[in-house]
């Protein structure tokens, strides 16, 4: 284990469905990251939070709505999705950009 | 607009040679330089993490060298191993703010 904890490890949703993605860190990093990672092609930012504030959004369409209750948690809410949206979807934290990232292990997301 | 370019793709080397992973980016004002490993259908790990003043960072058998001016980055891996099969990322973390960049990977096999 890193230290940042993602759940569930596997999903596999109906394009009607809605779920949520879960990810924790108790490392008291202030920021904290999703991101895509589709087959052959290079993990994709989606959003970024410093001190539960939003401060990016990569053009990320509606469908993903993310949700950053207090600095150690991070979700991802999903609804309506495509099934081009099958990804493994990793969430990260950091203390600040001085000392870098760290992983979870993803949510393996597949679409039907 | 930071990209980050590894080449090759794809490495197949025979147990106990030197591995040389190559990076680069094109936007010099970074603030740092990390590298990452990733298994098949797992998070990613951190190997090793450069900061912008310095010039290299090791770390066991791994060694990784930062030169901002030409922008690239290398990763050694001495006296390879099987298990050191998996892909390697490095990533580029813009001086403003958290926005980590990543490269496409090397996918490197190690042969006993």
């Amino acid at each position: 284990e890193t230290g940042v904890t993602q759940t569930p490890r596997h999903l596999v949703m109906g394009m009607t469905n809605k779920k949520s993605l879960k990810c924790e860190q108790h490392l008291g990093h202030n920021a904290m990251y999703w991101y895509k990672q589709s087959a052959k092609k290079p993990l994709e930012l989606m959003f970024v939070y410093n001190f539960k504030e939003q401060t990016e959004n990569n053009s990320v369409p509606s469908r993903f709505s993310p949700e950053c209750p207090n600095s150690s948690h991070l979700f991802l809410h999903l609804h309506t999705l495509q099934p081009e949206d099958s990804a493994l979807y990793l969430c990260a934290s950091s203390p600040s950009d001085t000392y870098g990232y760290t992983f979870g292990s993803g949510t393996r997301l597949t679409v039907v | 607009k930071q990209e980050v370019t590894q080449i090759p793709a794809a490495l197949s080397v025979p147990e106990g040679e030197n591995l040389v992973l190559n990076c680069s980016f094109t936007d010099s004002a970074i603030y740092n330089l990390q590298w990452f490993r990733q298994d098949p259908g797992k998070g990613l790990t951190s190997l090793l993490l450069i900061q912008s003043s310095q010039r290299e960072q090791t770390s066991g058998r791994l060694n990784a060298s930062l030169d901002k001016s030409s922008g690239r980055s290398t990763l050694y891996i001495a006296a390879s191993q099987p298990g050191d099969s998996a892909t390697y990322l490095c990533a580029a973390i813009k001086a403003a703010g958290n926005k980590l960049t990543f490269g496409g990977g090397t996918r490197v096999l190690v042969k006993p």
